[in-house]
């Protein structure tokens, strides 16, 4: 299985921050990684899809790179709407894999 | 863009059969654009695909639980349907029921609300 490790697993943010979280896959999964926001009691939602291209409907603070074993999601400045748990997923082999989450909270 | 929405039972007993039911309205599952997934999620854990189906019957499954899983469509009720056997209190989850599109690479969109599935006698 391909296993993919996101860090930090939490952070604390103000309003106005840019953000930025990493995933790492244990092999090369070329650009076939995903990223979905989550906030509590609710089903994820895609926000990035294929490492870097913005689902419709997502704001544009939202951004999403990296190729190969290493990729980043980055919240250009925080609004308080985006405190939620953030999951990376990649979609090169199955089973398909996720990675543990980040938690983004309110310093 | 289609909607999907799971139903069954909340409470299952330990090394009996969970059951769940995914109708997805406002497109075909027969039309070949979609897989169509099940995920959970183990309360304040992170997310476990479960496997998927395609229209045509084909499937593939997590190697962790195949010998237990089983996922099948029924194009007559534009639905499809996850049997998970002999379950234990590690079966107890939120359960999503998930399109992706039906190319390489593709990606979970849209889901559905999640259904919460409790193993206990």
């Amino acid at each position: 299985d391909i296993q993919m490790t996101q860090s930090p697993s939490s952070l604390s943010a103000s309003v106005g921050d840019r953000v930025t979280i990493t995933c790492r896959a244990s092999q090369s999964i070329s650009s076939y990684l995903n990223w979905y926001q989550q906030k509590p009691g609710k089903a994820p939602n895609l926000l990035i899809y294929a490492a870097s291209s913005l689902q419709g409907g997502v704001p544009a603070r939202f951004s999403g790179s990296g190729f190969g074993t290493d990729f980043t999601l980055t919240i250009s400045s925080l609004e308080p709407e985006d405190f939620a748990t953030y999951y990376c997923q990649q979609s090169y082999r199955t089973p398909l894999t996720f990675g543990g989450g980040t938690k983004v909270d309110i310093k | 863009q289609v909607q999907l929405q799971e139903s069954g039972p909340g409470l299952v007993k330990p090394s009996q059969t969970l059951s769940l039911t995914c109708t997805v309205s406002g497109g075909s599952i027969s039309s070949g654009t979609y897989y169509w997934n099940w995920i959970r999620q183990p309360a304040g854990k992170g997310l476990e695909w479960v496997g998927h189906v395609y229209a045509s019957g084909s499937t593939d499954y997590n190697p962790s639980l195949k010998s237990r899983v089983a996922i099948s469509v029924d194009t007559s009720k534009n639905q499809f349907s996850l049997e998970m056997k002999s379950v234990t209190a590690a079966d107890t989850a939120v359960y999503y029921c998930v399109a992706s599109g039906s190319f390489y690479g593709n990606w979970f969109d849209p889901w559905g609300q999640g259904t919460p599935v409790t193993v206990s006698s």
